[in-house]
């Protein structure tokens, strides 16, 4: 099992710009979280998807971000324009409901913004 | 907002000794879960107890429940220095529409050999 895989492991861009982050979950995981850590705020849940549906979305911080999940095996999420402040280390995670209820986590896709 | 709060934010102690921290949270939950984070990894699972446990173990990990108080312990026994990390508490909270997993700020372990 590959685990949860995300890319990329380093985006450093500059304000302004378009980022774009990657996940697979797990293969079978019917759910799927981001979150987004920061020494200031630690672990913050931004959303999650229950078969590919958005159940919560209300840690989102701005209009700026954008999450979708087009099938089972694939998420994105996306800031439009990105911000400085948006620097943090952003994590993607699964599990399968009704199972064991653990999540497993991606190694996270550290996020510069300039 | 954060449901689960750690403490103490940080502890340091010798190899050998015992570590243990604790999280209380604020609503009612299904089950309550402890992770660790290694700098610059992602999030393991260690333990879950359910809400309607009172105690469990795993190998030299301890974990209390008390859902009258709303809170949890994690203790750590013989610690090593390979423990050094930080331990989150998560809450698994009590939703019809999807679970929802929500973490503690963190108590930072320094295991010193």
């Amino acid at each position: 099992d590959a685990g949860v895989i995300q890319s990329p492991r380093h985006e450093v861009t500059e304000m302004g710009q378009e980022v774009t982050l990657r996940c697979k979950p797990i293969s079978g995981h019917n759910s799927l979280f981001w979150y987004r850590q920061t020494m200031m705020r630690g672990l913050e849940l931004l959303i999650y998807f229950n078969n590919n549906v958005p159940i919560d979305d209300s840690g989102m911080p701005e209009d700026r971000f954008s999450a979708k999940m087009p099938n089972a095996s694939f998420s994105t999420l996306k800031i439009q324009p990105s911000e400085p402040r948006d620097s943090a280390v952003y994590f993607c995670a699964s599990r399968k409901t009704g199972g064991d209820e653990k999540l497993f986590f991606g190694s996270g896709t550290q996020l510069s913004v300039l | 907002s954060q449901q689960g709060e750690e403490d103490p934010q940080a502890l340091s102690i010798q190899e050998g000794e015992n570590a243990t921290m604790n999280c209380s949270y604020k609503t009612s939950i299904n089950n309550l879960q402890w992770y660790r984070q290694n700098s610059g990894r992602g999030l393991v699972h260690l333990i879950l107890i359910r809400s309607n446990e009172r105690e469990k173990h795993s190998g030299r990990l301890r974990v209390t429940l008390d859902t009258s108080k709303k809170s949890s312990s994690l203790l750590i026994t013989a610690s090593r220095a390979a423990d050094t990390a930080s331990y989150f508490c998560a809450t698994d909270d009590n939703k019809a529409a999807g679970n929802k997993l929500t973490f503690g700020g963190g108590t930072r372990v320094l295991v010193k050999p």
